[in-house]
């Protein structure tokens, strides 16, 4: 199986802060890497696929880049609504694979 | 609007038996393949069991092969899961999952709220 590790695990930051959360592969997935948000009580919502594509309703402070097996995650204002954890996903092999999560808090 | 409602979690003890469905409505349910997603809360989730569109591409995590058997019903848009001899380690919460086409391609898009399966003695 493809092993997926996020780091850092957790991290503070203030509203308005630049945040960057990477995901490392065991193997080359190319572009075939997902990003998911995930809320207490709440299921995770896809962000980013195919390691940059945006999905639709999702703002554009968001972004996605990477290739092979390093990946990142950029929030680039961070606003109140975006204090979750964050997964990312491998899609290029069976079975797909999760990060362990990033959890974003409050500073 | 996309939705996915699961049914049939609860409390079963080693070894038992349940059977999870996903009712689904707002899309065309025969044009995509459809997936079971666990997760153990503060855990990261983890990929059950995917099926095709027209139920001839099937995947399993090794860790439930032999034991999970997913089907879908496209006449009545349902998801199923039957889960025989469970074990603790299959405590979770379970969701369905809409993929974004026709075949396993592992994005998952739309996802059910999930039932809660309790394997405990």
């Amino acid at each position: 199986d493809v092993q997926m590790t996020q780091s850092p695990s957790s991290l503070s930051a203030s509203v308005g802060d630049r945040v960057t959360i990477v995901c490392r592969a065991s193997q080359s997935t190319t572009d075939y890497l997902n990003w998911y948000q995930q809320k207490p009580g709440e299921t995770p919502k896809l962000l980013i696929q195919a390691a940059s594509a945006l999905q639709s309703g999702i703002p554009s402070r968001f972004s996605g880049s990477g290739s092979g097996t390093d990946f990142t995650l950029t929030i680039s204002s961070l606003q109140p609504e975006d204090f979750a954890t964050y997964y990312c996903q491998q899609s290029s092999s069976t079975p797909p694979t999760f990060g362990q999560g990033t959890t974003v808090e409050i500073k | 609007e996309m939705k996915l409602v699961e049914s049939g979690g609860g409390l079963v003890q080693p070894g038992g038996s349940l059977r999870l469905s996903c009712a689904a409505s707002g899309f065309t349910f025969d044009n995509y393949a459809l997936h079971w997603v666990r997760q153990i809360p503060g855990e990261g989730p983890e990929w059950v069991s995917g099926i095709s569109w027209n139920s001839e591409i099937i995947g399993y995590a090794d860790s439930v092969r032999g034991r999970f058997t997913i089907s879908k019903d496209n006449a009545d848009s349902s998801l199923f899961l039957q889960m025989d001899k469970l074990r603790l380690d299959d405590t979770a919460f379970y969701y369905c999952v809409k993929d974004r086409g026709r075949l396993l391609d592992w994005s998952f898009g739309v996802w059910g709220r999930g039932v809660l399966v309790t394997v405990s003695s």
